[in-house]
């Protein structure tokens, strides 16, 4: 079975500085996709980015971006320019389509708050 | 089009009571998914549908809990006889299914209270 690991319970960041959240993730599968989903204070789950193990370019969405690093079964997640509505929940999320399900297993999540 | 639609958003129930939770999925998406999620914690998986048919329900707690999706669209989460350790928020999410690592939607989820 996959597991996905967040370390980070909370974190801080000042209004336009850049914050990195950890991810690591175990699974002895090659092919699989690794997710970011914000959770605001609504308890929405929006989707922030999206990657495919077998791509080895980063993905990059606006101010959102990955460190992917697969041989470590690492998939950190960075925001730069942080602003005030990056406040959230933040989870990391692995996806295992073969043989099952496309069903999505997450971290805990890390606790983001953005000063002013 | 719309979104995913949960209902109700809210449901406060006593000890013992059944409950149905009920999700609507984006029009044409073939995969439904429902997720439990405890406060402060990530979600975890439940069960799924691709169309009509339930492919997996390894998710489910006990037998207390069932899901269906008689015409592939509209589903619903039963829970007979809840316990206050049922209290949580459902999720469902919605996918067009198909190729691998297609992206979820999520719904607002229900927030599910058992006094």
């Amino acid at each position: 079975a996959q597991t996905v690991t967040q370390s980070q319970p909370e974190m801080s960041v000042q209004e336009a500085e850049t914050v990195t959240l950890s991810c690591t993730y175990d699974t002895s599968e090659n092919n699989y996709y690794l997710f970011w989903y914000k959770q605001p204070p609504s308890r929405q789950m929006i989707l922030v980015i999206r990657q495919e193990a077998y791509k080895q370019q980063n993905a990059t969405e606006n101010r959102f971006s990955v460190n992917f690093q697969k041989a470590a079964k690492s998939f950190s997640l960075k925001i730069s320019d942080s602003q005030l509505g990056d406040t959230a929940m933040y989870f990391c999320a692995f996806m295992y389509p073969l043989n099952a399900g496309n069903m999505l297993t997450f971290g805990g999540g890390t606790r983001l708050m953005v000063k002013p | 089009g719309a979104g995913v639609s949960q209902s109700p958003r809210y449901k406060v129930t006593k000890r013992g009571q059944d409950v149905a939770l009920r999700c609507d999925p984006i029009s044409g998406h073939v995969s439904l998914y429902w997720y439990r999620q405890a406060l402060g914690q990530g979600p975890e998986f439940l069960t799924y549908f691709n169309y009509e048919a339930q492919q997996d329900k390894s998710g489910l707690p006990n037998d207390r809990f069932s899901a269906e999706r008689p015409e592939g669209s509209i589903s619903t989460l039963t829970i007979q006889r809840t316990e206050q350790r049922d209290s949580a928020m459902y999720r469902c999410a919605s996918s067009w299914g198909g190729q691998g690592g297609a992206e979820q939607y999520f719904g607002p989820g229900t927030r599910l209270t058992v006094t």
